[in-house]
């Protein structure tokens, strides 16, 4: 199994400021034959399911603010909220879907300085 | 609209049964993977189970393997979740959602409770 690990747990950051959230695999993600990385992100609030932001590693789902970004590919990614909105206040969790069983990563919970 | 429905979620003792039923609506259901993801009570994701289209393709994680059936009824544009042997650890929120590598709709989930 692939496993999926976020750092850190959480973090705190200030209105207006970036905010960074790395993701490692275990294996690589990254699929030769079409060159995507099998990963998503993912954004949830408390008392709702998951949101889909960001797919395919760096492909931003329709709707969501382009203050949100994916990147990396193989093993290691990120996820950056280049300048923190109060209602981004949620727990961020990545996603791999390269191979069954398609894990998450522990999330990290991300809150206002 | 897409919407996605669950139901089925309840208190059930440990060894029970549970069939959870997730209907979905403003969307072609056929042509869809669909996915269930558990989440434990104050805990993180756990993908549960992928099932393909026209259901000839299924996955489990391997802690429900042998315990846990998918199935898909697509005139009914419905996924069931059969859950046998339940265990405390099967606690959590169970959300059903469209799709297995973009999985970009989601159910609100319905609450299983396994305890005596």
């Amino acid at each position: 199994d692939i496993v999926m690990t976020q750092s850190p747990d959480s973090l705190a950051v200030s209105l207006g400021e970036r905010a960074t959230i790395n993701c490692r695999s275990s294996q690589s993600v990254l699929y030769s034959s079409n060159n995507k990385n099998y990963l998503a992100w993912y954004q949830q609030k408390p008392g709702q399911p998951p949101k889909l932001l960001i797919y395919w590693s760096s492909t931003r789902e329709s709707g969501v603010p382009d203050r949100f970004s994916g990147g990396g590919s193989g093993t290691d990614f990120t996820l950056t909220i280049s300048s923190l909105q109060a209602e981004d206040v949620a727990v961020y969790y990545c996603q791999q879907y390269y191979s069954p069983p398609r894990t998450f990563g522990g999330g990290t919970k991300v809150e206002i300085k | 609209e897409v919407q996605l429905v669950e139901s089925g979620g309840g208190l059930v003792q440990p060894g029970g049964s549970l069939r959870l039923s997730c209907v979905g609506s403003g969307f072609t259901f056929s042509t869809y993977w669909m996915t269930w993801v558990r989440q434990a009570p104050g805990k993180g994701l756990e993908w549960v189970t992928n099932i393909k289209e026209d259901g000839t393709d299924i996955y489990y994680v391997d802690s429900v393997k042998g315990r846990f059936t998918v199935s898909r009824d697509n005139d009914k544009n419905s996924l069931y979740l059969q859950m046998n042997s339940l265990r405390a650890e099967d606690t959590a929120v169970y959300y059903c959602a469209r799709g297995v590598y973009k999985v970009d709709y989601w159910g609100q989930g319905t609450l299983v409770t396994v305890s005596s």
